[in-house]
């Protein structure tokens, strides 16, 4: 039971452009979600967050929306940056007690110079 | 800067055999996180330990695998036996506290993980 979703393995932009990464989750518990970045033979790293308060969160180049009706959220990338090319994580979790973050599968983006 | 440490990076193990990973943490931070991450996948959490004590192994197959984080610094994560499905990245991160406030989120560090090929 994949409860945070990439449909998209994989994306390619153009240096410059934006980069839309979609996340989908099916748990209404859920009211905290995350980004994360992994470079290949590292760890992931944390991008960016949103609580379920919130429609909108912005750091510089990355700004998460979330539409909790559709129980939807999106990374977008602007303008994307050839360093910006990894695996890009989605990931969630519920509050109250021990933080159990669920990941979704990953989406490669690729940003061509 | 401070960084969650792993050994082995890379291990290569026949399945029945016995393999073990060590983490240790970014100094202070309470949490600990062992992660398993299948190819294609994203990581799936193994167990979480607060201090010295497992506070979440709803994911850990005990029949072969074990934690232990005695001293609530480091921690160790062993599979005996090693079967073929066990090939994977083993991620281990840490957090000053594992706690979930409303809006807010301590911010989990990964280390670098250790690869496992079960031959």
């Amino acid at each position: 039971d994949q409860q945070v979703k990439q449909n998209s393995p994989s994306l390619s932009v153009q240096e410059g452009r934006i980069s839309i990464l979609n996340c989908d989750y099916t748990n209404s518990m859920f009211d905290y979600f995350l980004w994360y970045k992994k470079y290949p033979a590292e760890g992931p790293t944390f991008l960016i967050s949103i609580s379920s308060i919130k429609d909108k969160n912005e750091d510089g180049r990355f700004t998460v929306f979330l539409n909790k009706s559709a129980k939807h959220l999106s990374l977008h990338i602007v303008p994307s940056q050839p360093g910006d090319s990894a695996v890009y994580f989605c990931a969630a979790r519920k509050s109250g007690g021990y933080q159990k973050v669920t990941f979704g599968t990953g989406t490669k983006l690729q940003v061509i110079p | 800067e401070a960084e969650v440490a792993q050994s082995p990076r890379y291990k290569i193990t026949e399945k029945s055999q016995a393999v073990a990973f060590w983490c240790d943490p970014i100094s202070g931070h309470a949490t600990l996180y062992w992660y398993r991450q299948i190819l294609g996948q994203g990581p799936e959490l193994l167990v979480q330990f607060q201090d010295e004590s497992v506070v979440d192994d709803s994911q850990l197959p005990k029949d072969r695998f074990s934690a232990e984080r005695l001293k609530g610094v480091d921690s160790t994560l062993k599979i005996q036996p090693a079967e073929l499905g066990d090939s994977a990245m083993y991620l281990c991160a840490s957090s000053l506290d594992g706690l979930a406030g409303v809006s807010s989120y301590n911010e989990q560090f990964f280390g670098p993980g250790t690869r496992l090929t079960v031959l």
